[in-house]
């Protein structure tokens, strides 16, 4: 069992270049979420969703897209990347049990944009 | 959507003493707000949480504690440790439901030894 694996784990891109983040789980969760973390900043949602074929827009959307066509995975998008999207990104899926939801997350990708 | 405001931002305690963090959340719906530590170079994990028909909740050295009335809630770490030391979040759902969560934007704390 893995739980909730990234891929990559570091990447540096120019400008205006694009890549896909990879995220992945074993947990057979429903929900799956991107999060951008800067500091001072939190955790910011970018995009989540809430089981297969579906997404919606989190908190700081603007610049990324998302696909879930498989329900263990959750792509995300950098069509043109930009400076300010230097950041670490964690994905994270949970389930809902007894009213209470646990997130689980992966151990992050650094994204260095020059 | 929800606002979650948390401090302080930073906190340094001696080993041994105690720390509080404390969270604010804006929507009145909400019912269920959850703590994650962040060690330095790793992921967030659950630590506690804490439902809203309850008003304090422990395990071991942490316990949270909510004030629905005020919509805030702490967290409570006693006798605290080295391995302590690291970013605290806490959360809270947005309009009531369980998914999607606001998170703050994090405590450091630091433990002395």
């Amino acid at each position: 069992n893995a739980g909730v694996t990234q891929t990559p784990k570091f990447r540096v891109l120019k400008t205006g270049q694009s890549m896909t983040l990879l995220c992945a789980q074993d947990m057979n969760h429903e929900y799956m979420y991107w999060y951008r973390q800067d500091p001072g900043m939190g955790l910011r949602l970018i995009h989540y969703s809430v089981g297969e074929g579906t997404t919606a827009k989190g908190e700081v959307p603007d610049g990324y897209n998302v696909s879930r066509l498989k329900k263990q995975n959750f792509l995300l998008g950098l069509e043109s990347a930009a400076p300010s999207q230097t950041s670490v990104y964690f994905c994270a899926s949970s389930y809902l049990t007894g009213g209470r939801e646990t997130q689980y997350f992966g151990p992050g990708t650094r994204l260095l944009v020059l | 959507g929800e606002n979650v405001e948390q401090h302080p931002s930073t906190l340094s305690v001696q080993e041994g003493d105690s720390a509080v963090i404390k969270c604010t959340y804006s929507d009145s719906a909400s019912n269920y707000f959850p703590w994650y530590k962040q060690e330095l170079g790793k992921r967030p994990q659950l630590i506690i949480d804490i439902r809203s028909n309850v008003g304090e909740k422990k395990d071991q050295r942490i316990a949270v504690t909510l004030n629905k009335t005020a919509k805030h809630f702490s967290l409570h770490i006693t006798e605290t440790q080295p391995e302590d030391s690291a970013v605290y979040f806490c959360a809270a759902p947005d309009n009531g439901g369980y998914q999607k969560v606001t998170f703050g934007t994090g405590t450091k704390l630091q433990v002395i030894p």
